[in-house]
């Protein structure tokens, strides 16, 4: 198994323009999330997603969108960068059920918005 | 609503030194506790993780944590620090009826030879 893989791992935009960050896992977990990691504020979550064709918002989910049509893939877009949005971001899954499982992090991607 | 209080962002300790790392948090119901490691620019590892069949819990690398109800904690120890222990260590909150994991802000260790 791959685990959790995101692409890329670095991507420099410009303020205003769009892209998309992807997420796949291949060990059949029904929860995606993804979080933006900042100096000092911890790991904060954006959006998540509890099976394919159901997602909801987290904490910090305004300037992002994100859609789940398969189990393995979670992909956030980024509508209209702006330099706030500079930032690490995380993707993590974790297996069915509603207990103390784990939930398994990608490598990340680190965003520059200039 | 659940929430994670690391105190202290870095903690600086000698080689072969105790490691303590502390963390507080607030549930409504009984919570599910964790701690991840995060290496320089890679991802968040588990270190250990609190079911509540065990209130002392073990992980890897000989980290270990203790769940005190009645004082909120979760602290992360281990006896002898190690070079390659030097990390951000997050401890995370997640309540059994739900999906989300809250991160504390994290708590930076150096570790001085």
């Amino acid at each position: 198994n791959a685990g959790v893989t995101q692409t890329p791992k670095f991507q420099v935009l410009k303020t205003g323009q769009s892209m998309t960050l992807q997420c796949a896992q291949d060990m059949n977990h029904e929860y995606m999330s993804w979080y933006r990691q900042d100096p000092g504020m911890g790991l904060r979550l954006i959006h998540y997603s509890v099976g394919a064709g159901i997602t909801d918002q987290g904490e910090v989910p305004n300037g992002y969108n994100v859609s789940r049509s398969t189990t393995e893939d979670f992909p956030l877009r980024l509508l209209s960068a702006a330099p706030s949005q500079t930032s690490v971001y995380f993707c993590a899954s974790s297996p069915p059920g509603l207990s103390a499982d784990t939930q398994y992090f990608g490598p990340g991607t680190r965003l520059t918005v200039l | 609503a659940q929430s994670v209080t690391q105190l202290g962002s870095h903690v600086s300790v000698s080689e072969g030194a105790l490691v303590l790392l502390r963390c507080n948090y607030s549930s409504s119901v009984p919570p599910y506790l964790f701690w991840y490691v995060q290496y320089p620019n890679q991802g968040l590892q588990l270190l250990l993780k609190y079911t509540s069949a065990a209130t002392l819990v073990k992980g890897i690398n000989g980290f270990e944590a203790e769940f005190k109800k009645s004082e909120t904690s979760f602290h992360l120890t281990k006896p002898s620090a190690h070079m390659s222990d030097a990390a951000e260590y997050f401890c995370a909150v997640k309540e059994g009826s739900n999906y989300k994991l809250t991160f504390g802000k994290g708590t930076l260790l150096t570790v001085n030879p």
